[in-house]
């Protein structure tokens, strides 16, 4: 049973330039939450897409935009890279309608991210 | 969701127990709360997670106090492969996956040889 995988596992951006991560969650999940992690800081939510639509989103400028494909995988896109925006970027998947108390998100290994 | 205090690091030695506790003074009668731990460079780990009741997995297990407002991971017998990161994490038990996990910065624990 394959987990969350995410690729590429690192990339190397200039300032300015535009950067796309793709996800695909683990089998039977229907549902992708993105995180970000700075250095030494844990991870912080960008956004979650279920149904191909953004379900919730934290406090991310509009620079980061993601989609949601017909198999369940996503893509993060973030757009006007800054050199803050060097991070490990990680994804999650869980199962929508699971019963309360059973929903878990699993994590991927993550993107790490370097803007130059 | 409730905000969470864990000590920033701790130690253990191989073999031994490790009990890493949490504070979740503020937590509501509808929040779980959740451990997950992460091993440099790596993704976060689901551990356990528990509502009221002390649970028990092949990795870990979760004792929350009768009032709910702390609760401590336990490794039985930690491994030099336990040294990571671990977070407590408090959420609302909301329907369906709609939610999002507020992580803090963890506890570091270092298991020794």
């Amino acid at each position: 049973d394959a987990g969350v995988t995410q690729s590429p596992t690192h990339l190397i951006k200039t300032r300015g330039q535009q950067v796309t991560l793709r996800c695909s969650p683990k089998s039977g999940h229907d549902t992708v939450s993105w995180y970000q992690q700075a250095l030494g800081q844990g991870p912080q939510f960008i956004f979650q897409y279920y149904e191909e639509e953004e379900r919730q989103r934290g406090n991310f400028p509009d620079r980061f935009s993601g989609h949601q494909f017909p198999n369940y995988s996503s893509e993060l896109n973030v757009n006007a890279l800054l050199l803050g925006d060097s991070a490990l970027y990680l994804c999650a998947s869980s199962l929508f309608l699971r019963p309360v108390g059973k929903n878990i998100q699993y994590f991927g290994a993550g993107t790490r991210l370097s803007v130059l | 969701d409730a905000k969470t205090t864990q000590p920033p690091s701790m130690d253990c030695a191989e073999g031994r127990a490790a009990n890493l506790p949490c504070n979740h003074s503020t937590i509501s009668g509808n929040e779980y709360v959740y451990w997950y731990r992460q091993i440099h460079s790596q993704g976060p780990q689901y551990i356990i997670h528990g509502l009221k009741n002390n649970e028990t997995n092949e990795m870990a297990s979760l004792i929350i106090t009768e009032d709910r407002k702390s609760s401590t991971l336990i490794l039985p017998h930690a491994t030099l492969r336990d040294t990571a990161v671990y977070y407590c994490i408090v959420r609302v038990a909301s329907g369906g996956s709609n939610y999002k996990l507020t992580f803090g910065k963890g506890t570091l624990l270092t298991v020794n040889p």
